[in-house]
């Protein structure tokens, strides 16, 4: 079990927008302002998308955007796009005794 | 431009030890905040985060797995070494090495991954 909770699957058509959310805890999601979020297309690594819950890298699309609100976080994608259709995690790193990272069950983006 | 790339056996025996190494290039791990990591990821299912090490040696390390985990570094190899013990088939796995840049809790720069089996 996943210390993030994710929907399983999502889905939409090409140019409407979809929302991911991530459930985490006052410890990781809550707590801090280091959501990240990954793309992991079919037989790839992952890529980074989304840091410090709302921050792109250079070279993201800005279809991509990420929210929190409390302990859940969001990630946004809008114009959907058919090369969007793979998988995302969600991630928070965690001050606690441990400090590390946690990562959410991910979830199944469909473009139909 | 940032490279990470796994390497070590595709296919290990229950019980045994796994050594993994990640070479990477295009950035120091002395620089400070800087840190590499392992995650793994079993097939069809989610990423797991396993250990990291820091620009100063400062280590972390999953909880369920800490009593199984090394991880060391040589910088001037470039060089980051994941050290499993006692594996088991449920182990089998995509092990992937990332970095952590020295500004953002985060993980930037990922490998491309080394599928590691565990079978007799």
């Amino acid at each position: 079990q996943s210390a993030l909770t994710q929907p399983a699957s999502v889905s939409g058509s090409p140019g409407q927008s979809i929302t991911i959310s991530c459930t985490g805890t006052s410890s990781d999601v809550g707590g801090y302002n280091y959501v990240s979020w990954f793309q992991q297309l079919p037989g790839k690594a992952p890529k980074l998308i989304i840091y410090d819950v709302t921050k792109r890298p250079s070279g993201v699309s800005n279809r991509f955007s990420g929210s929190k609100s409390g302990s859940t976080a969001s990630l946004t994608i809008s114009g959907l796009q058919t090369e969007d259709d793979g998988d995302y995690y969600c991630s928070s790193y965690t001050f606690t005794s441990t400090s590390n990272w946690v990562f959410g069950g991910g979830t199944r983006l469909t473009v139909l | 431009q940032i490279t990470l790339k796994e390497s070590g056996p595709t296919l290990v025996k229950p019980t045994q030890t796994l050594t993994l190494t990640c070479t990477f290039s295009g950035f120091s791990l002395s620089t400070i905040g800087v840190g590499v990591g392992w995650i793994r990821q079993p097939p069809g299912k989610a990423l797991e985060f396993l250990t990291l090490i820091y620009y100063n040696g400062d280590q972390r390390y999953s909880p369920s797995l800490k009593n199984r985990l090394t991880i060391t570094s040589d910088t001037s190899k470039n060089q980051v070494v994941l050290t499993m013990t006692d594996m088991d088939p449920v182990d089998t796995a995509t092990y992937y090495c990332a970095r952590r840049p020295s500004s953002w809790y985060t993980l930037d720069f990922w490998g491309q991954g080394t599928f590691v089996t565990v079978s007799s």
